[in-house]
């Protein structure tokens, strides 16, 4: 099956820890991104990449890190530099100019 | 101002009813849109592309004004099953081709 796969689905975190959430995808898609949704809003972007070994910063950047050692994958790590990491976060995938096609989320949430 | 704007709602709709809603865009370059559906804490999902020409699927008809710099999403004969957060996504190539510009979400709740 194609599609892109998103875990764990549901991730508890202890006050600073750092954890990271796993992204994989098998379309071939070139560009890879994380958002973060908060109960009631919108996506805010965390990080994008359009390339291996390449990635931006979106518009929350503080507080998290990714790498893009590998097409497939784009992982984030919510570093303890993250004050209030509870949220739903969704990576995403397409090719250039295209739509994206989501994982189904990881549910964080700090205890 | 926001790159992408949209009424948040909710837009209550009596079943059976049509429903339009629009989404605002600040970048006359942007050259790719699409809506998106969203149920409650799930994961985005592709509803359609929008086209210059306008297209429709079924029930719902999308449409591009590039003059005023709005795409629109109209829902025919509603279903229960619409009711969901409506998100529009404008791609701005001169800004970065693979950074997807996201609205807030039109909420509609259909009603029997």
């Amino acid at each position: 099956d194609g599609g892109i796969t998103q875990s764990p689905k549901y991730l508890f975190r202890k006050e600073g820890q750092n954890v990271t959430l796993s992204c994989e995808q098998n379309l071939n898609h070139d560009a890879m991104y994380w958002y973060r949704q908060d109960p009631g809003q919108g996506l805010r972007l965390i990080y994008y990449s359009q390339i291996v070994n390449d990635f931006q910063k979106g518009d929350i950047a503080e507080g998290y890190s990714v790498s893009r050692e590998k097409k497939e994958s784009f992982p984030l790590t919510v570093t303890s530099a993250q004050k209030n990491p509870t949220a739903f976060y969704l990576c995403a995938s397409s090719i250039r100019g295209g739509e994206a096609f989501f994982g189904q989320g990881t549910r964080l949430t700090v205890v | 101002r926001k790159e992408v704007e949209q009424d948040p709602g909710p837009f209550n709709v009596p079943e059976g009813a049509t429903v339009a809603f629009n989404c605002t865009y600040s970048n006359s370059a942007s050259q790719s849109f699409f809506w998106y559906r969203q149920d409650c804490r799930k994961e985005p999902k592709l509803l359609m592309s929008v086209y210059s020409s306008g297209n429709e699927d079924g029930r719902f008809t999308a449409q591009l004004n590039r003059a005023s710099q709005y795409i629109s999403l109209l829902i025919r004969d509603s279903k229960l099953s619409d009711s969901a957060t409506y998100l529009c996504v404008v791609i701005n190539p001169t800004d970065s081709w693979g950074k997807l510009q996201f609205g807030a979400g039109t909420q509609v709740v259909v009603t029997p």
